[in-house]
C-alpha cells in the first residue's frame, strides 16, 4: 500500500502572509489534487495536475498557486491569507482516470490564520 | 451554484435501522458517481461508487441505488452500526480527472 504525506498539520499565519503546504504521494499515481474543506461547503477543488509539470485549475484557485515539480510531489501556496480564515485543506491522488479509480486522500492540513 | 447537492445535512439513527443518504446532481454528463466516508482527523476514504449505466449497486451493509432520469441517487446503509457515525459525501465526475463533491451529511448511529 501507499500513503499520502501532507505537511506541515497544522499551520498558522497572519493576514497577508504567503504560507505553502506540501505533499507526498509514493502510490506512484499520475493525478494529484488539491482541496479545501470548510465546514458545511464539503470538498472545493482548487488545483490538480495530471502529470508532472502539468496544472490544471479548478472551481477555487483564485488566490492560489500550485507546482507539481515531481511525480511523487505536489505543493499549494496561499498567496495572500485573509484574516480569520480557518480551513482544511486535502491532497488526494489518483492512478490515473479518475472515473475508473479512486482518489486516495491524505490526512489534511488546517489553517488558521490570525 | 452547487452541481452536487446533499440532504439532509444531517442524520441520527438509531443502531440497527437503514440510514438513507440522498444526492442530486445538475449535469446530465456525470456517469461516475462515488461515495466517501470522513471520520473526524482524517481524510475521507472511497466506500463505494457506481457508474450510471446500473441503477443499484451493493456492497455488504452499503447500497447505492441510482436514478438516471430523475438525477438521483441515495445510499442506504443497513443494519447502522455505532462505527458507521462518520461524513458521508457523495461525488460526481465524467470521463476526466476532476470530480465535483456534495457538502456531505453527518451521520450519528445512536447506540
Amino acid at each position: 500500500g501507499g500513503i499520502i504525506t501532507q505537511t506541515p498539520k497544522f499551520l498558522i499565519g497572519q493576514e497577508g502572509q504567503k504560507l505553502t503546504l506540501k505533499c507526498q504521494q509514493n502510490f506512484n499515481h499520475d493525478t494529484m489534487y488539491w482541496y479545501r474543506q470548510d465546514s458545511g461547503k464539503g470538498l472545493r477543488l482548487i488545483y490538480y495536475s495530471i502529470t508532472e509539470n502539468d496544472l490544471q485549475k479548478g472551481d477555487l484557485s483564485e488566490g492560489y498557486d500550485a507546482s507539481r515539480e515531481k511525480k511523487s510531489s505536489f505543493s499549494l501556496t496561499v498567496t495572500s491569507a485573509q484574516k480569520n480564515e480557518m480551513a482544511v485543506f486535502l491532497c488526494a491522488s489518483s492512478p490515473g482516470t479518475a472515473n475508473t479509480g479512486q482518489l486516495y486522500f491524505g490526512e489534511g492540513s488546517k489553517l488558521t490564520v490570525l | 451554484q452547487q452541481q452536487v447537492r446533499q440532504s439532509p445535512q444531517s442524520l441520527t439513527v438509531w443502531e440497527g435501522e437503514t440510514a438513507i443518504l440522498n444526492c442530486s446532481y445538475e449535469n446530465s454528463a456525470f456517469d461516475y458517481f462515488p461515495w466517501y466516508q470522513q471520520f473526524p482527523g482524517e481524510g475521507p476514504a472511497l466506500l463505494i461508487s457506481i457508474l450510471s449505466v446500473s441503477n443499484k449497486k451493493e456492497d455488504g451493509r452499503f447500497t447505492i441505488f441510482f436514478n438516471k432520469r430523475e438525477k438521483k441517487l441515495s445510499l442506504h446503509i443497513a443494519d447502522s452500526q455505532p462505527g458507521d457515525s462518520a461524513t458521508y459525501f457523495c461525488a460526481a465526475n465524467y470521463g476526466n480527472e476532476k470530480i465535483t463533491f456534495g457538502a456531505g451529511t453527518k451521520l450519528t448511529i445512536k447506540p
